[in-house]
């Protein structure tokens, strides 16, 4: 039962370069959020989504995309990186179905350098 | 806007000692108060959670508290131990349906021998 994963776990990419990071779960959690830790900001959210092919955007939606065409995967694609993106990177899951279980369970996390 | 704001942002206790983390929030519409712990390298996890209608949640050596009027809760950790030590996360979550958490900016806990 892996859970929630996520690949790679680290990357190293250059500026203007297309990165995609992803996220899978086995839960059949319907909803799924993308987060980027910095120091002195704590998480962040990017975009989260609710169902297949339905997202939205979170605090720092800016220089990403996402797309969810399968309730398990949530990718996450930076469309030209840029160095201010060099982060950590955290996929979660929720299923907020059980009032009583509203946890978010988080992946690995995405170790990204963007030089 | 930091709806979230969490202090210390580093603390360091002696084993056996008590740990306190704070938060305050501002949107009294937020309805459900989880912290996260988290380990170097790993995802944060829940830790311990409560709800406004209550003034206290304790599990083992972990108690939340919670002042409804003065909007701020806190992180209490007993008989601190060094396996405590990582960065804690207080979050806010409003009921409106779109379930997203609003975090503070963690505190990196570190429990001495």
């Amino acid at each position: 039962d892996a859970g929630i994963t996520q690949s790679p776990r680290y990357k190293i990419t250059e500026t203007g370069r297309q990165v995609t990071l992803m996220c899978h779960q086995t839960w059949s959690h319907s909803y799924m959020f993308w987060y980027r830790q910095d120091l002195g900001h704590g998480l962040r959210l990017i975009y989260y989504s609710a169902a297949a092919d339905i997202t939205d955007k979170g605090e720092v939606p800016d220089g990403y995309v996402v797309s969810r065409s399968k309730t398990e995967n949530f990718p996450l694609t930076l469309e030209s990186a840029t160095r201010s993106q060099t982060s950590v990177y955290f996929c979660a899951s929720s299923d907020f179905s059980d009032r009583s279980q509203e946890t978010q369970y988080f992946g690995p996390g995405t170790r990204l350098l963007v030089l | 806007q930091q709806q979230v704001k969490q202090s210390p942002q580093s603390l360091i206790v002696q084993k056996g000692g008590i740990s306190i983390i704070n938060c305050a929030y501002e949107n009294t519409a937020f309805d459900y108060f989880p912290w996260y712990q988290q380990f170097p390298g790993k995802g944060p996890a829940l830790l311990i959670a409560i709800r406004p209608d209550v003034s206290e949640k304790k599990e083992g050596r972990f108690t939340i508290s919670f002042n409804k009027s003065a909007k701020q809760f806190s992180l209490h950790i007993m008989d601190s131990q060094p396996g405590d030590s990582a960065t804690y996360f207080c979050a806010a979550h409003i009921n409106f349906g779109n379930e997203k958490l609003t975090f503070g900016t963690g505190t990196r806990l570190t429990i001495i021998p």
